[in-house]
């Protein structure tokens, strides 16, 4: 079956731009978390989704993120103002639910470049 | 506050060697610990998961990990190591016991030398 996808897969912008990254989760996966890799880093939680809320954004770094999942399924996350520290790897994971006994699914990643 | 280390960003074994990646914990309560896999230009795997439910853990591809409390750690091995395992793994932590909020060490690069 089809696994997380996320789009575009590479996107370069212009310091102060707004850009916008999607995710399309494994289907009836109703957990969907974003991670944001820096380079020669680890993952660095961002947002969780429980549905279509979220459930703890505590990781966003500032008011410039914010993410959305409407519908539940897809979700967007949206990143007004670049700045060049926000270059990175941004990652989509989604799970059956939430929970230590379900396996997560991550997505290949959108590799941001802010010039 | 929680977090992982990780000794040694980079390890080379030969194939068919023993794989140990080392990971120790910081946690204030019981920690829920991770290893993840990140292959060349492809998304993370999961690959184990300790729960408390046994301290040793077996994961995909020959994967496991024990955990530890006496020595804070959770360290991945493999009795064999293929060519294929070359990656990066990283160790990671929470304490809710989901994936959210997961902290990650900044990752081991394996080397397998034929």
């Amino acid at each position: 079956g089809a696994g997380v996808s996320q789009t575009p897969s590479n996107k370069v912008t212009e310091k102060g731009k707004y850009v916008e990254l999607r995710c399309d989760p494994i289907s009836g996966h109703t957990a969907l978390y974003w991670y944001r890799q820096s380079l020669g880093q680890g993952p660095e939680f961002l947002i969780y989704f429980q549905g279509t809320g979220a459930a703890d954004d505590s990781g966003l770094p500032n008011d410039r993120f914010f993410a959305v999942r409407p519908e539940g399924s897809v979700s967007t996350l949206k990143i007004q103002r670049t700045e060049r520290g926000d270059s990175a790897v941004y990652l989509c994971a989604s799970s059956l639910i939430a929970g230590n006994q379900e396996t997560q699914y991550f997505g290949p990643g959108t590799r941001l470049l802010v010039l | 506050a929680q977090s992982v280390t990780q000794l040694g960003s980079h390890v080379s074994v030969s194939e068919g060697a023993l794989v140990l990646l080392r990971c120790n914990y910081s946690s204030s309560v019981p920690p829920y610990l991770f290893w993840y896999v990140q292959y060349p230009n492809q998304g993370l795997q999961f690959l184990l998961k300790y729960t408390s439910a046994a301290t040793l853990v077996k994961g995909i591809n020959g994967f496991e990990a024990e955990f530890k409390k006496s020595e804070t750690s959770f360290h991945l091995t493999k009795p064999s190591a293929h060519m294929s395992d070359a990656a990066e793994y990283f160790c990671a932590v929470s304490d809710s016991g989901g994936y959210q909020k997961v902290t990650f060490g900044i990752g081991t690069k394996l080397q397998v030398i034929p």
